[in-house]
C-alpha cells in the first residue's frame, strides 16, 4: 500500500537556525497539508498546499513557516529562525482531491529545539 | 479554545468488551466527524467518519454515532481487541473543508 514518508525522523536544531521537513506524498496525490503536535497536546493544522499554492493557513502558520514543492516530489516546511515552542510533531498529510474523506498521514518528524 | 473535546484521557477496556470513546463539539458549524487511531511512531491513520446528515455509521467492528442536538459523537468498538490499543482522535470540519480540527486524543488500552 503507497504510503506518506517524511525526513528525517528526529531533528534536534539550535534557537534561531533554521530547519527543513521533508515529505514525499503518495505518486497520485494532489493536494499536502502540514500539521503539528506538541507533545500532549491536539494536532493542529498549519498549512494546505495545492497546485503550487498555499490553499488555507492557519493562524500558527507565520512569516516564519514556509512550504513549498522544489521538484515535484518532495513536499517541506522550512522554519526560518526556530524558537523553542517549535519543539513539536510535525505531519505531513495529502489527499487525491479534497472531496474525499481520507488524509494519508506521514510518521512525522519529531523537532527538538534547544 | 477547544473546540473538539475528549474528556477523558485514557481508557481500559478487556478483549471482547465494547469500547466506547466520547467526544464533544462546540461548534456549531461542524457538518462532518471523522476518527483517527495513532499508534507510537506512526501518524494518525483514517478510521471512519459520519456526515452531520446520518446519525449512525457503521464499518465492521466499528461504529460511529452522532448526537447533533448534544452535540456529541461516540465511537464504539466491538468487540475490542489488543491491536486496537491506540491513541484515537476526533476531529471535525466543516464547511465543505476536509481539514479536520483535532481533539487532544484518548489513549485506549484494551487487555488480552
Amino acid at each position: 500500500e503507497p504510503e506518506v514518508t517524511q525526513t528525517p525522523s528526529h531533528q534536534v536544531t539550535q534557537m534561531g537556525q533554521e530547519v527543513i521537513l521533508r515529505c514525499v506524498p503518495i505518486s497520485n496525490h494532489l493536494y499536502f497539508y502540514w500539521y503539528r503536535q506538541i507533545l500532549g497536546q491536539k494536532v493542529e493544522f498549519l498549512v494546505s498546499f495545492y497546485n503550487n499554492e498555499i490553499s488555507e493557513k492557519s493562524e500558527i502558520f507565520d512569516d516564519q513557516f514556509s512550504v513549498e514543492r522544489p521538484d515535484g516530489s518532495n513536499f517541506t516546511l522550512k522554519i526560518r529562525s526556530t524558537k523553542l515552542e517549535d519543539s513539536a510533531m510535525y505531519f505531513c498529510a495529502t489527499t487525491r482531491d479534497t472531496s474525499t474523506d481520507t488524509q494519508y498521514f506521514g510518521p512525522g518528524t519529531r523537532l527538538t529545539v534547544l | 479554545d477547544q473546540q473538539v473535546k475528549q474528556n477523558s484521557p485514557s481508557l481500559s477496556v478487556q478483549e471482547g468488551r465494547i469500547s466506547i470513546l466520547n467526544c464533544d463539539y462546540t461548534n456549531s458549524m461542524f457538518d462532518y466527524f471523522l476518527w483517527y487511531k495513532k499508534y507510537p511512531a506512526e501518524g494518525p491513520t483514517f478510521l471512519i467518519s459520519i456526515s452531520s446528515i446520518k446519525d449512525k455509521n457503521e464499518d465492521g467492528r466499528f461504529t460511529v454515532f452522532l448526537n447533533k442536538s448534544a452535540k456529541h459523537l461516540s465511537l464504539h468498538i466491538v468487540p475490542s481487541q489488543p491491536g486496537d490499543s491506540a491513541v484515537y482522535f476526533c476531529a471535525a470540519a466543516s464547511g465543505g473543508s476536509y481539514i479536520p480540527t483535532f481533539g487532544r486524543g484518548t489513549s485506549l488500552i484494551v487487555h488480552p
